[in-house]
């Protein structure tokens, strides 16, 4: 079964300095989602990868904006500069069954940039 | 103009009624119609899934997708306190993994 672990669950910093989330996959999925959510923007889709790929990062914000997946089950999404604006909760996810593209979401972090 | 509008709420109602929740997409493209259901502090968990148009039922719930009109609904019957959490409409293409979620509606069932 799927298992996605998020960490920090709560980062808060100061604008300008660096922030790595981390997202750790529990069983073996080829496919790995970044979305960010707000009250104002909701839940939207930053990048995504396949077998470690990234195949989609037209929803990444800014070049501020970084994200790896060096391994099969573990990626970052580096913000450096923060700023303000980046608050938010960030959510991992992956797909649970590729039937019905099933995703499958971590806990989330919640970002807030001072 | 976004690909899919859902109207965030807040949604108010008492235990028992009847809720209908909606959104409105633009691109025609759209294939798979799937409702996620978030509760607070929460990641977004599947609820249901349709393909096409039609309806689906489950349990107390039932997916409605009318594509000539690209228009989307979830309902619930005789709902209850624990439904309280925000829903959110998503949808795909043929062979997408990529989803496109609406904003998300928060609803709150009162005891």
């Amino acid at each position: 079964d799927a298992g996605v672990i998020q960490s920090p669950r709560h980062e808060v910093t100061e604008m300008g300095q660096e922030v790595t989330l981390r997202c750790k996959l529990i069983s073996g999925h080829n496919s790995l989602f970044w979305y960010r959510q707000t009250m104002m923007r909701g839940l939207e889709l930053l990048i995504y990868f396949n077998n470690n790929v990234p195949i989609d990062d037209s929803g990444m914000p800014e070049d501020r904006f970084s994200a790896k997946m060096p391994n099969a089950s573990f990626s970052t999404l580096k913000i450096q500069p923060s700023e303000p604006r980046d608050s938010a909760v960030y959510f991992c996810a992956t797909i649970r069954d590729y039937l019905y593209n099933e995703q499958f979401f971590g806990p989330g972090t919640r970002l807030t940039v001072l | 103009q976004k690909e899919v509008e859902q109207d965030p709420g807040p949604l108010s109602v008492p235990e028992g009624a009847i809720v209908s929740l909606n959104c409105t997409y633009s691109n025609s493209a759209f294939q798979y119609f799937m409702w996620y259901r978030q509760y607070s502090r929460k990641g977004p968990e599947l609820l249901m899934y349709t393909y096409s148009s039609g309806n689906k039922e489950d349990g107390r719930f039932t997916a409605q997708v009318d594509k000539s009109s690209k228009y989307i609904s979830l309902f619930i019957r005789d709902s209850q306190p624990s439904d309280s959490a925000t829903y959110l409409c998503a949808m795909t293409f043929q062979g997408a993994q990529k989803l496109v979620f609406g904003q998300g509606t928060r609803l709150t069932i009162n005891p």
